[in-house]
This record gives structure tokens, sequence and C-alpha cells, in this order.
């Protein structure tokens, strides 16, 4: 059974870099995309982008320019950061496996439990 | 950009069938995942590939696609389905509908 989980600060101040790191653990991370989604309180989910075991890594076009991921397959992790953040990117982080489903799309069959980050001075 | 649109919220009676649309344009010629998401909780894989039904979810939850609206039916509504659920396409990254949020009254 895959699991993953998310770590990093849950309090970050205006204008800095946003880091979180994703734990793989019950599988391989040397197959499959892995992603980041996010979701503001009491509102719907925001595909941040993935990576995959190569490096290879595709961003959300709305936030491409803010948005940097990595993975490291010895330690079983990837990682996401968001550089000068605003209020706007409060919220709760997702680390989910993406595997593709044949159009060029993706599916999300497992996910992190989620770790809130809240942007305030 | 492409959007994906879903009602904020259906309502259903225990036992009978819900129905859970997502629009978008020609969405027929994408695959649509739906997931399902209890308060406080990840997101739950519930469909892929439109009528793909993962493992270890109930039969009463099917899918269909077809024109511009793909539709999640629970039949039997239990109380334990009632969540948020939102649907997801591809294109050219990937789209999430607004959410449904289910209530089995």
């Amino acid at each position: 059974q895959v699991q993953l989980q998310e770590s990093g600060p849950g309090l970050v101040k205006p204008s800095e870099t946003l880091s979180l790191t994703c734990t793989v653990s019950g599988g391989s991370i040397s197959s499959d995309y892995w992603n980041w989604i996010r979701q503001p309180a009491g509102k719907g989910l925001e595909w941040l982008g993935r990576i995959y075991n190569s490096g290879l890594t595709t961003y959300n076009p709305s936030l491409k320019s803010r948005v940097t991921m990595s993975i490291d397959t010895s330690k079983h992790q990837f990682s996401l950061k968001v550089n000068s953040v605003t209020a706007a990117d409060t919220g709760v982080y997702f680390c989910a496996r993406g595997r593709p489903t044949g159009d060029s799309g993706v599916l999300f069959d497992y996910w992190g439990q989620g770790t809130l980050v809240a942007v305030s001075s | 950009s492409y959007e994906l649109i879903q009602p904020p919220s259906v309502a259903v009676s225990p036992g009978q069938t819900a129905s859970i649309p997502c629009s978008g344009d020609k969405l027929e010629y994408r695959y649509v995942c739906w997931y399902q998401q209890k308060q406080g909780q990840s997101p739950v894989l519930v469909m892929s590939r439109d009528s793909e039904r993962p493992s270890g979810i109930p039969e009463r939850f099917s899918g269909s696609n077809s024109g511009n609206t793909a539709t999640l039916t629970i039949s039997e509504t239990q109380a334990e389905d009632e969540a948020d659920y939102f649907c997801q396409a591809w294109d050219r990254s990937v789209v999430f509908g607004g959410g449904t949020k289910l209530t089995v009254l």
C-alpha cells in the first residue's frame, strides 16, 4: 500500500518561499508522476504541477513562474517550492501519485493526508 | 482556459439515486475522474476514465461521459456517501471542477 506524507513549515511570511517535502513509502518512486495539489479553506482543488523520476516537470501555467519541484529518488522524496507567497497561497497542500489515463491525462490514486500552510506575518 | 462546471450542491434521500453532473466543452473526448472528499480528509478516487471503478469502491458508484457532460451516479445512496465530490480532466494541465456537496437528507 503506497503511502505519502507531507512535511514542512506550517507558517510562512509574505514574500518568502514556501517549501514542502513529500515522503513516499510502500512503493517505488522511480515510476509514475508525483504531484502537488492545494486547497484553500472551504474551496476547491488546484493542481500545482508534477514531477517524474527523471526530474521532468510540468507546472500549472497559472503558477509556473513561482513553482519549482524536485525529486530525490534515493530518499523516496519529492519537494515543492513556491516563491513570493501571499495570503492567497494559504491552504492545505497535498502530495499525490499520478498515473496516466491514456489520453495525455492523469488520475490521482494515492494522496497524502495534507498539510496546512498559512501565509502570515 | 478549460473549465469544468459542477453544481454547488445536490441533495438526496437515503436509498435514492444521486446524480452529480460535470460540464465542459466537448468533455466526451476527455477522460473524467471523480474524487470524494469527506470533511477534514484527503480526496479519494471513486471513478477513473469516465466509468472505471477503482478497487474497494462500492458497486453503487457508477460514471458516464457523453457530449458535454460527465455524470457520477450513486445508487441506493447511504449516509456515509455525504461528502464533496470533484470531477477532474486534462487540458494541457490538470483541471478540477469546483466541487459538489452531496447532502443525504
